[in-house]
């Protein structure tokens, strides 16, 4: 069976400080992957897909950048932390095969000081 | 880019029907409707979806409208761990899901 894990769970950082959030997918291949942030009582934003190695397309102009080194592996990344990069950040992976449901990782939790 | 209308909160008793209405006026031919629902602090977990007939699964079941402008997705029989905030969702192109804010139900015991 397929799982999804995305780590840490929270994480508090100074503003100015990098970030990097890791999720990674098994039990499926060449999955499409997908970052979200969902601000409080919000619903969530897209902002950044993949399709495949290396390809990665981003939905909001922002702070943060994404990376895919491997099939199954997805990177979230910034190099100075604002105070509005806070929120909850979610991962998610669906196949790529036909119209499917998509799988969420627990979320990262970031607060911002 | 096709949206989502849903109301931001509802209410039912534990044990009975709860409709959720979503209204998406702006649909295209080619959009599937996704019900996704969240509890506090948990990433979305998937419920159901459909393109134009009406779907049954063991969670639920969602009522798609003639027009394909609005649906309803349907809790039989609601109970307490059925509170979430869910989400009536277009499939934008092949990749992208489009979330709206999302419905807020509350079960009374």
């Amino acid at each position: 069976s397929q799982t999804i894990h995305q780590w840490p769970a929270t994480l508090v950082q100074p503003v100015g400080s990098p970030l990097s959030l890791e999720c990674t997918v098994e039990g499926t291949s060449n999955p499409n992957l997908y970052w979200y942030r969902q601000a409080a009582g919000r619903g969530l934003q897209l902002l950044f897909y993949s399709v495949g190695i290396g390809q990665i397309s981003s939905e909001v102009p922002q702070n943060l950048s994404a990376s895919r080194p491997q099939d199954r592996q997805f990177i979230l990344s910034s190099k100075k932390l604002l105070l509005s990069d806070s929120g909850f950040y979610l991962c998610a992976w669906r196949s790529d095969r036909g119209n499917t449901e998509a799988f969420f990782g627990q979320g990262t939790r970031l607060t911002v000081v | 880019d096709a949206k989502t209308t849903q109301p931001n909160s509802m209410e039912s008793n534990e044990e009975e029907p709860v409709h959720l209405p979503c209204n998406h006026s702006t649909i295209s031919g080619t959009d599937y409707i996704h019900w996704y629902r969240q509890l506090p602090s948990q990433g979305p977990e998937y419920v159901i979806h459909g393109l134009t007939s009406n779907v049954n699964n063991r969670m639920a079941s969602l009522a798609i409208a003639e027009d394909r402008k609005s649906s309803t997705l349907i809790l039989h029989r609601a109970t307490l761990r059925d509170a979430a905030v869910y989400y009536c969702i277009l499939r934008d192109g092949d990749y992208q899901l489009i979330w709206g804010a999302g419905t807020k139900l509350i079960i009374k015991p």
